[in-house]
């Protein structure tokens, strides 16, 4: 059972804009900021989105990112065939005083 | 570029220690935080602990009786020891850094590696 809470799956048509949501407590996302990570098969956890909304560089603008009270939600629009993968949500846990992780969220691009 | 390494047995017996180590470049150890996140096989990440560059650690409260982080300043690594292992260690295993610059946030991570759980 993971700390944060997201769908399982989440799916859209190529072009198409989809979002992906994760909501936790105000020890975690209510108190600090939130990351996004992308997991390709047989990879480590790629970093996409920090500090709620900021893209390292190389992360394309299709990509963005959000936070209201103890939610966040990642937007992805153009959808577009290589996004088919596994997003993750982060953020600091006061009360673990460590860092926690969403369920995770499959994207199928149909 | 910051890159980590993690290296150690891939196939562990039930009850003995897991042991696995990560290697640093780019960065040194005793200015940054490090840590250890697993992920059994078709699940979630889970954080294991981390170490800080004074040498304080925090672990994940349902493992803290189990396991050990250590930093190795002359050659820029650090370690990771599980001990009484049963099945449900199965999982890869991660070294990352843990950026505290502002907020804390896993920012560079290693390949992984698989480590079994299994007689």
């Amino acid at each position: 059972q993971s700390v944060l809470t997201q769908a399982p799956s989440a799916s859209g048509t190529p072009g198409q804009r989809v979002t992906i949501s994760c909501s936790g407590s105000r020890s975690n996302i209510g108190n600090n900021y939130v990351y996004w990570y992308q997991q390709l098969p047989g990879t480590a956890p790629k970093l996409l989105i920090y500090s709620n909304n900021q893209r390292p560089s190389g992360v394309p603008d299709r990509f963005s990112g959000s936070k209201s009270g103890t939610s966040a939600s990642l937007a992805i629009s153009g959808l577009r065939s290589e996004d088919e993968t596994d997003y993750y949500c982060a953020t600091w846990d006061d009360s673990l005083s460590g860092p926690v992780f969403g369920g995770g969220t499959k994207l199928t691009v149909l | 570029q910051v890159q980590l390494q993690e290296s150690g047995p891939g196939l562990v017996k039930p009850s003995e220690t897991l042991s696995l180590t990560c290697t640093v470049s780019g960065d040194s150890i005793s200015s940054s935080y490090w840590s250890w996140i697993r992920q059994p096989p078709g699940k979630a990440l889970e954080w294991t602990g981390y170490i800080s560059y004074s040498g304080n650690t925090n672990y994940h409260p349902s493992l803290k009786s189990r396991v050990t982080i250590l930093a190795y300043t002359s050659t820029n690594q650090f370690s990771l020891k599980l001990t009484s292992v049963t099945a449900a260690d199965t999982a890869v295993y991660y070294c990352a850094r843990l950026n505290c610059v502002g907020d804390c946030h896993l920012d560079y991570w290693g390949p992984g590696t698989l480590v079994t759980v299994s007689s």
